[in-house]
């Protein structure tokens, strides 16, 4: 059936990078855009980017350029989000999720990944 | 970008009909038909209600429904049932082919 696997839980100190990984199965893997949310604890939704598993296109949110690099590999159906510099207030759950709609930036997420926890603490 | 607004929270009894709020600006909620919204229990990733303002996914009930005035998109449960209880948030696509979600809402079933 379709759908995105994402790595496990990670624990990082602050400054440190971190890299969670999202594979697809199930689809095209360069059929659709992926996206990356991510949600602090009790927090809502924050919408990160997006990655073009076909061209290789990303577009970031303002808040994260220059720290967020969302990279795919094609040949595995795996994207990923590298996040560097972690702080303390990056801790949250990170989600990758498919978009279906033409443009593939429609905003409707058809599918989503389990979502990787990520602490940031010293 | 700025988050779009929601009200915090939203109650209403079994049976009725309740509707949640989603105001943007033009160079979002009102300039495109790309209002999605999600339905998010604890603990789990949300779960697509509407798409393109008024669309909904295969398998999701018709008591659920989505329309759109101006720069402000609502959603609308009728029927509302125990299983409703959750939180709410929309989402639009942005002129410079981003996303931005609302600040969510919180559906209480009294």
């Amino acid at each position: 059936q379709v759908q995105l696997v994402q790595s496990g839980a990670e624990v990082k100190k602050p400054g440190a990078s971190v890299k969670v990984s999202c594979k697809a199965s199930g689809y095209t893997f360069t059929g659709y855009f992926l996206h990356w949310v991510r949600q602090a604890p009790g927090q809502g939704l924050e919408w990160m980017g997006w990655i073009n598993p076909d061209s290789g296109g990303t577009n970031y949110v303002q808040k994260f350029q220059g720290r967020v690099t969302m990279t795919r590999d094609t040949s595995n159906t795996t994207a990923y989000m590298d996040l560097d510099r972690l702080r303390y207030d990056d801790t949250a759950v990170y989600y990758c999720a498919r978009d279906p709609g033409i443009s593939g930036t429609g905003g409707a997420f058809d599918i989503w990944g389990q979502g990787t926890m990520v602490t940031v603490f010293s | 970008q700025s988050a779009l607004t929601q009200p915090a929270s939203v109650s209403g009894s079994p049976g009725q009909s309740i509707t949640i709020s989603c105001t943007g600006t033009s160079s979002d909620v009102g300039g495109y038909n790309y209002v999605s919204w999600y339905q998010q229990h604890p603990g789990k990733a949300p779960k697509l209600m509407i798409y393109e303002v008024n669309n909904r996914p295969s398998g999701v009930s018709n008591r659920f429904s989505g329309s759109k005035s101006g720069n402000t998109a609502s959603l609308t449960i009728s029927g509302l049932q125990a299983e409703d209880e959750a939180d709410y948030y929309c989402s639009s696509h942005t002129s410079n082919r981003k996303v931005v979600f609302g600040g969510g809402t919180k559906v209480t079933v009294l």
